[in-house]
């Protein structure tokens, strides 16, 4: 079964300074999708940024971007220059193909990041 | 603008009691998803729908009951067999395609209580 590890249950950050958040993954498939979603204490789970298994760059979307390193099974999200709005909480999941063709995410247990300044 | 809705923002349920959860969505996504969200923890799957009139149980389906009459819309009833209902429920949306990522796009979700 797929599965999505985030080792850190918490990280501090200084304003202006970058963050690596870790993401490791199981899976067998060959071809997969790797999410990253932000959930600020409001709830609402906004979308980052995407990897998928066969892109050759490492993903970006602004002060975003995906240290992908598929031999480790590995999808670290990079924050670079941290603002106070940064503080949330930080999900990677996993896209699993089930059959029939449908999609489903599993998520990780998320890590928390708290931008000081 | 286009986006996912979800009502009421907070409910409260007495025991025994069937709630509705409402969920819409204008962006013109095939597929919706409902997520429950237990603090400090990721979410997981309760149900999903690629078509309208289609829907396939998740992995914490038992409880729970939802339908697809419309594209647009996907209520999930909360049901008295749910034995610890309470929780955050997220609703998503997403466009699925052999080339596309299959992002899901989420709601801002209901905060379920059980009195």
């Amino acid at each position: 079964a797929q599965k999505i590890t985030q080792t850190q249950p918490g990280m501090f950050v200084q304003e202006k300074e970058a963050v690596t958040l870790d993401c490791t993954y199981d899976t067998s498939d060959q071809s997969y999708g790797l999410f990253w979603y932000k959930q600020p204490s409001s709830g609402e789970m906004i979308f980052l940024i995407y990897q998928g298994s066969y892109d050759e760059q490492n993903a970006t979307e602004g002060r975003y971007s995906l240290n992908f390193q598929k031999a480790r099974k590995s999808a670290n999200l990079v924050i670079s220059a941290s603002q106070l709005g940064d503080s949330a909480m930080y999900f990677c999941a996993m896209r699993e193909l089930f059959s029939g063709g449908y999609n489903k995410l599993i998520f990780g247990a998320g890590t928390r990041l708290a931008v000081h300044p | 603008d286009g986006g996912i809705t979800q009502s009421p923002k907070y409910l409260f349920r007495k025991e025994g009691q069937n709630v509705t959860l409402s969920c819409e969505q204008n962006l013109n996504h095939d597929a919706m998803y409902w997520y429950r969200q237990d603090p400090g923890q990721g979410l997981r799957l309760i149900y999903y729908s690629q078509i309208v009139n289609d829907f396939q149980k998740g992995d914490i389906a038992e409880g729970y009951s939802v339908s697809r009459e419309k594209k647009e819309s996907f209520p999930l009833t909360v049901t008295s067999a749910q034995k610890n209902p309470t929780a955050f429920y997220l609703c998503a949306s997403s466009f699925p395609g052999l080339s596309t990522p299959d992002t899901q796009y989420f709601g801002p979700g209901t905060r379920l209580t059980v009195l």
